[in-house]
């Protein structure tokens, strides 16, 4: 089954404590990327991968790292934590061609 | 820069009832056009698209024309089902800072259809 699979799918940390949240697709799609979800503001995108070694910045990339180490994984990294990155997560592929995104479930991150 | 507008919700329906959700955008050239749908405690799917000018989208009932003219693709289904609930986002997408295809979403608009 064609799929993006994100890990975990909850998370609760405390305040600096690394942690990565794993994204993986299967469908061979050159494009990823991760977005957050908070009520009142909606999706915003926190940075993308046009390919491997290929990654550039969103629209709110502060406080975040990614790789692109090979083409069906894109991790997010959270160096160091902080409350107000609580939030909901997603990581998303597609085709380069013109087409939709394919998003992940999802991962509920809480840092306190 | 791009954005998309969406009515604003919520939307409560009865069953059997017809479903129009308002979608416009704001965009150069011809951008991408999306719905998705978010069902509760799940991720976004992809629920039709339409790519040019006056291409229609439909998938499980639901349908949305792409219309220049009046930069909108509102979403519509003739007859709801409460398995409809959910919240459903607008989008578009459009080559921004090189190659970033990124998506600009509407707000969302959560709909409740009651039997």
């Amino acid at each position: 089954e064609a799929q993006v699979t994100q890990n975990p799918r909850y998370l609760i940390t405390v305040t600096g404590k690394k942690l990565t949240v794993t994204c993986s697709q299967n469908m061979n799609h050159e494009y990823m990327s991760w977005y957050r979800q908070d009520p009142g503001l909606g999706l915003r995108q926190i940075y993308y991968s046009m390919n491997v070694e290929v990654t550039d910045k969103g629209d709110v990339p502060e406080g975040y790292k990614v790789s692109r180490k090979e083409k069906r994984n894109f991790p997010l990294i959270l160096e160091s934590p902080s409350p107000n990155q609580t939030s909901l997560y997603f990581c998303a592929s597609r085709p380069q061609s013109v087409g939709g995104y394919t998003f992940g479930s999802g991962t509920r991150l809480t840092v306190v | 820069g791009n954005s998309v507008t969406q009515m604003e919700g919520p939307v409560t329906l009865s069953e059997e009832a017809f479903l129009t959700i308002n979608c416009t955008y704001t965009a150069t050239g011809y951008p991408s056009l999306f719905w998705y749908v978010q069902y509760p405690g799940e991720g976004l799917q992809l629920l039709l698209k339409a790519t040019k000018a006056d291409d229609k989208g439909s998938n499980k009932g639901f349908e949305a024309t792409y219309r220049k003219e009046t930069t909108s693709f509102h979403l519509e289904k003739g007859s709801v089902q409460v398995s409809d609930s959910a919240v459903y986002f607008c989008a578009l997408s459009q080559a921004s800072g090189g190659s970033n295809y990124k998506l600009t979403f509407g707000k969302g608009t959560l709909l409740t259809v009651n039997p």
